[in-house]
């Protein structure tokens, strides 16, 4: 059983780009949370998908949105990257009646 | 303002010591109460979790945590560590009436001694 498989491992990008990260929920799962993991910092919430539509947000910025598609899986989508926004990305996939959230690898993304 | 206190950034420790970590939450409603670990080179995995009940909570490889409600807290807690205990702790916390909204603490580095 496939576990939560994120893409790319690590992406480098500049200022002003734009990137779009990529989760595939473990099989079951019908929920996608992202997460910012900042060095030496725990991670912080992003948004939450389920039913193809943003249901929780945190505290981050419009440049900040996200999709998911009709099998589950999702993407983050970042614009006009800051320095800032160099973290390890992280995404978790539930049930949307489950009590646990799973978390993939990850994606580090850097910004130069 | 919600918040996760983790006490100590950065714990060492030999091989049979007892390990506590300490946690504390900051939020006006009911939570549910999250202890995850990050092995070197892995992703996040669950430890353990609680909801309701009693509120010392058993977890996997020996680990278990104590739900005080009067102190906000959620400590760790093992009895005897061995070297692969070595990770990143993190507490974390969700409201019940948001589930999914992980709020996690600062995160506590653990380094376990031969």
């Amino acid at each position: 059983d496939a576990g939560v498989t994120q893409s790319p491992t690590h992406l480098i990008k500049t200022r002003g780009q734009q990137v779009t990260l990529r989760c595939s929920p473990k099989s079951g799962h019908d929920t996608v949370s992202w997460y910012q993991q900042a060095l030496g910092q725990g991670p912080q919430f992003i948004f939450q998908y389920y039913e193809e539509e943003e249901r929780q947000r945190g505290n981050f910025p419009d440049r900040f949105s996200g999709h998911q598609f009709p099998n589950y899986s999702s993407e983050l989508n970042v614009n006009a990257l800051l320095l800032g926004d160099s973290a390890l990305y992280l995404c978790a996939s539930s049930r949307r009646t489950g009590t646990e959230q799973f978390f993939g690898p990850g994606t580090r993304l850097t910004v130069l | 303002a919600q918040s996760v206190s983790q006490h100590n950034h950065h714990v060492i420790l030999s091989e049979a010591a007892s390990l506590e970590l300490g946690c504390n939450y900051s939020y006006g409603g009911t939570v549910n109460l999250f202890w995850y670990v990050q092995y070197p080179g892995q992703h996040l995995q669950l430890l353990l979790k609680y909801f309701s009940g009693d509120p010392l909570v058993k977890g996997i490889k020996g680990f278990e945590a104590e739900f005080i409600k009067s102190k906000f807290s959620f400590n760790l807690r093992k009895p005897s560590v061995q070297w692969s205990d070595t990770a990143e702790y993190f507490c974390a916390v969700t409201p019940t009436d948001s589930w999914g909204k992980l709020q996690f603490g600062a995160g506590t580095q653990v380094v376990v001694t031969p």
